[in-house]
């Protein structure tokens, strides 16, 4: 079991709201990701970090934003929440280069109504 | 276009049966391919990683193998069991960068029944 942390894993808010999904992991890991994904599609990347003060957008355009001010925390931000965010969102983690495997948090899933 | 593509989308098997499940690829460079289990509600779990020099792995019951020449990969699953049902994603990451970019293909829903 990898030791990666999301919170909430469920969240069902109204459109207009701000909102903060919370992603942890204690294995020391430089490298995150945040991939959204659809029932029955494939995962998508909307935002990674190298390291601390590192932050890039994915291939998904995604109104989210994200800050990596600790190695160990990688939250994600959506400032106004409407009901095309509805999704899943998943956070990983994986050390350093080379083959390494890319370990995945239990995910948020995100209703907004 | 760097694509990933499984097949079947859905199966569904008796406990007990084998099955095994396709992917094809146009990722290039190529890196690894990695199988994940992902059960319903819950993030994908890695089952093998196979780099361009390796053309079989094996966890358990689950056994990968790449052809790197075709470009294809399979995942044969033996002796189901209930707690199989899941997606299975075939994942390939190419070598062009730094970060390693990972490809996700949509998974083949797997239902195994009693």
């Amino acid at each position: 079991e990898a030791d990666i942390y999301q919170t909430p894993r469920y969240l069902v808010i109204g459109t207009g709201k701000k909102i903060t999904l919370e992603c942890s992991q204690t294995m020391g890991h430089d490298k995150m990701y945040w991939y959204q994904q659809d029932p029955g599609m494939e995962l998508h990347l909307i935002h990674y970090s190298y390291g601390v003060n590192s932050t890039e957008k994915g291939d998904l355009s995604s109104e989210s934003t994200v800050s990596r001010i600790r190695t160990e925390h990688f939250p994600l931000t959506l400032e106004s929440a409407r009901p095309s965010h509805t999704s899943q969102y998943l956070c990983a983690s994986r050390p350093g280069q080379g083959v390494y495997e890319q370990y995945f948090g239990p995910g948020t899933r995100l209703t907004v109504t | 276009k760097n694509q990933v593509e499984q097949s079947p989308q859905s199966l569904i098997i008796l406990e007990g049966k084998n099955c095994t499940l396709q992917c094809n690829y146009t990722v290039s460079p190529f890196s690894n391919l990695r199988w994940y289990k992902q059960d319903t509600g819950r993030g994908p779990v890695s089952l093998t990683i196979m780099t361009f020099s390796e053309n079989t792995k094996s966890n358990g019951r689950y056994t990968a193998t790449l052809d790197a020449d075709t470009k294809q990969s399979s995942l044969h699953i033996t002796a189901s069991q209930l707690s199989d049902s899941a997606s299975y994603i075939c994942v390939v990451s190419d070598r062009g960068s730094t970060l390693g970019r990972l490809y996700f293909g949509r998974g083949t829903q797997l239902t195994v029944w009693p």
